[in-house]
């Protein structure tokens, strides 16, 4: 069974930092691009990073660059997202997802990981 | 960026029914463009890729059409356990970008 599971989030105050982690199983992850795209209270998707199969190129939107770091680890098969400087704007629920083409589509989502971020 | 206008914003429909969604982007982005369907309390989960390419698994009811600018998801005969939001999303250019949602709610 391919699967996604996303850890780490939690409340954090403005300007804190967070670490997200996505555990993948059931394919061969170092194969596949990989992107977070996350979900705001008001039901609105945005994609937030992605990284190639090796970790070598990363993408970002112009709202995280910066203060998002995607990384991966491929010998764990496990797919990262630090945030710092954190916004109340970055309050949403993140999805993991793959990408299985690297062309920017996403076939398999995780359940998701809600991040607060409030005083 | 590029801006998805999703429309209606709700459709309310009764099972059996046959529909069509919109989704309209700010500038052509030929057939770089995906359907996804998300339930409540669920993940999105992806129906259509590059505007009408089927996806192993999905109902054959779901099919998609256009290119360039305007596109449309189409169900045949709505059952009900295809109530919820649609979300279109384009892959022509960075940033990825994804249209507003349709509801799809029952009559």
């Amino acid at each position: 069974d391919v699967k996604l599971v996303e850890s780490g989030g939690g409340l954090v105050k403005p300007g804190g930092s967070l670490k997200l982690s996505c555990a993948a199983s059931g394919f061969t992850f170092s194969s596949y691009t990989m992107s977070w795209v996350r979900q705001t209270p008001e039901k609105r998707l945005e994609w937030v990073a992605t990284i190639s199969s090796g970790g070598s190129y990363t993408y970002y939107p112009d709202s995280v660059k910066g203060r998002f770091t995607i990384s991966r680890d491929n010998a764990k098969n496990t797919l990262y997202l630090q945030m710092s400087s954190l916004k109340s704007e970055d309050t949403a629920v993140y999805y993991c997802t793959r990408d299985p083409t690297g062309t920017g589509y996403f076939d398999v989502w995780g359940a998701g990981t809600t991040v607060t971020v409030s005083s | 960026d590029i801006v998805l206008t999703q429309s209606p914003a709700t459709l309310s429909v009764t099972p059996g029914d046959s529909v069509s969604l919109s989704c309209r982007a700010s500038q052509s982005i030929s057939n770089n463009l995906h359907w996804y369907q998300q339930k409540s309390h669920e993940s999105p989960r992806l129906l259509i890729k590059y505007a009408s390419q089927s996806i192993s698994g999905i109902p054959s009811r779901f099919s998609g059409s256009g290119s360039g600018t305007d596109f449309t998801l189409s169900i045949n005969s709505v059952e009900t356990e295809d109530f919820g939001m649609y979300f279109c999303q384009q892959s022509n250019s960075w940033p990825w970008t994804f249209g507003g949602g349709t509801k799809l709610e029952i009559k």
